[in-house]
């Protein structure tokens, strides 16, 4: 258990429906990273908050993906008109150290867009 | 291109052997984080490399990091059914995000 939880840990959905998934880091960590990780391939980076700030989006996450960390504790990513190629496991990751590079994994959100 | 290519892609070993996985980057290493994912499951850190010729151990895996060739090792000495599952290295590569760049990983399956 690294102490990142992530809910719920399997979503599935039908095509066109929005869904929305959920990050508690680890406690008094003031980043937070959300990747996306697709079949055979390592883990993609999406954006990432400090604290609720949210500093850098990839080019990956569409106008349908937003996030926010409300009160610069739990996240939530939300993805809106889901389509196929949104089937992916979404990892959230907390971080440490001076440069924030030691990162937590949580056990992912796998989705699947029916 | 990927930034990090790791080899093999696949590996199956009988219990009991020893074992390499290798990771390169085209860019230049500013740290290099070993990470172990079970199927389905998150990412458990194994362990983090930033010095040229650093070397470190846990159990039976050692992770060696050669900063002149942008590349580094993993290796698993008596290898068990418990070491089986992916392994990913992931690394900074300087930007100013933070965040981590990853290889496509390598399926370890261990041989009883």
């Amino acid at each position: 258990d690294t102490g990142v939880s992530q809910d719920p840990r399997h979503k599935i959905t039908k095509r066109g429906q929005n869904v929305t998934f959920r990050c508690d880091p680890i406690s008094e960590h003031n980043r937070l990273y959300w990747y996306r990780q697709t079949l055979g391939q390592g883990p993609e980076f999406l954006t990432y908050f400090q604290n609720e700030a949210q500093l850098e989006k990839s080019r990956l996450l569409s106008d349908r993906f937003s996030a926010e960390r409300p009160k610069g504790s739990f996240s939530t990513l939300e993805i809106q008109r889901t389509e196929q190629g949104d089937s992916a496991m979404y990892l959230c990751a907390s971080p440490t150290g001076s440069s924030y590079n030691e990162q937590f994994f949580g056990p992912g959100t796998r989705l699947t867009v029916l | 291109s990927q930034e990090l290519e790791q080899s093999p892609q696949s590996l199956i070993v009988q219990e009991g052997k020893n074992l390499t996985i290798n990771c390169t980057s085209s860019k230049t290493l500013y740290g290099l984080y070993w990470y172990k994912q079970k199927y389905g499951e998150g990412l458990i850190f194994l362990m983090m490399l930033q010095k040229g010729g650093e070397e470190k151990s846990h159990e039976k895996i050692t992770a060696k990091l050669d900063e002149k060739k942008q590349q580094s090792s993993l290796h698993i000495t008596a290898s068990q059914p418990s070491h089986a599952g992916i392994y990913l290295c992931g690394a900074d590569l300087g930007g100013s995000q933070g965040n981590l760049i990853f290889g496509k990983g390598t399926k370890l399956s261990v041989k009883p």
